[in-house]
């Protein structure tokens, strides 16, 4: 099993470019997240998808758009990427959507917005 | 609305020395608490979790936390620090004002180095 997969691993955009980062998980999972990781920030949650067909908005959701394509894909869409959105972003995926549930992580894709 | 608050965004230990990374949450209800690992380059993974079944959690590699109530802490520690400790460590609490989504709110993250 691979787990959760994101790509790409690194990507450089230029202010008002856009890009669609791709998250697969290969666990039958039923709910998927993204975060996005600052320094001193922790992560944050940006969407989530409680289950396949549903999306929402996180703590984070301005300048994002999700879609969960099936039950193993979950992407985020910058339209039209700033420099605020320079950061790591995460995609994880739980069994479940319950408040116990443990969640798996991506390795990250590290974006950079010149 | 719940909250976790780690103290110390960077802790230094010797090899063999006591591990111990604080936590502190804010909640209106017994929370449910987790302790995350992200080694360098990798993604998040879980060490322990809290679920209210016992105050003192034992997770992976060694490490455990014990959920203290009336300090709202949930500490993790490890007897004796190895070199592939170092990582950076993450308390996360379940937000369980927004139903049962299973989103988690994060705290700042801790770096840990271990010194030879």
């Amino acid at each position: 099993n691979a787990g959760v997969t994101q790509t790409p691993k690194f990507q450089v955009l230029k202010t008002g470019q856009s890009m669609t980062l791709q998250c697969a998980q290969d666990m039958n999972h039923n709910s998927m997240y993204w975060y996005r990781q600052d320094p001193g920030m922790g992560l944050r949650l940006i969407y989530y998808s409680a289950s396949e067909g549903t999306t929402d908005k996180g703590e984070v959701p301005n300048g994002y758009n999700v879609s969960r394509l099936n039950k193993r894909e979950f992407s985020l869409r910058l339209e039209s990427a700033a420099p605020s959105q320079t950061s790591v972003y995460f995609c994880a995926s739980s069994e479940g959507h319950g408040v116990l549930e443990t969640q798996y992580f991506g390795p990250g894709t590290r974006l950079l917005v010149l | 609305a719940q909250s976790v608050t780690q103290l110390g965004s960077h802790v230094s230990v010797s090899e063999g020395a006591l591990v111990l990374l604080r936590c502190n949450y804010s909640s209106s209800v017994p929370p449910y608490l987790f302790w995350y690992v992200q080694y360098p380059n990798q993604g998040l993974q879980l060490l322990l979790k809290y679920t209210s079944a016992a105050t003192l959690v034992k997770g992976i590699n060694g490490f455990e936390a014990e959920f203290k109530k009336s300090e709202t802490s949930f500490h993790l520690t490890k007897p004796s620090a190895h070199m592939s400790d170092a990582a950076e460590y993450f308390c996360a609490v379940s937000d369980l004002g927004s139903g049962n989504t299973g989103k988690l709110i994060f705290g700042q993250g801790t770096t840990l180095q271990v010194k030879p």
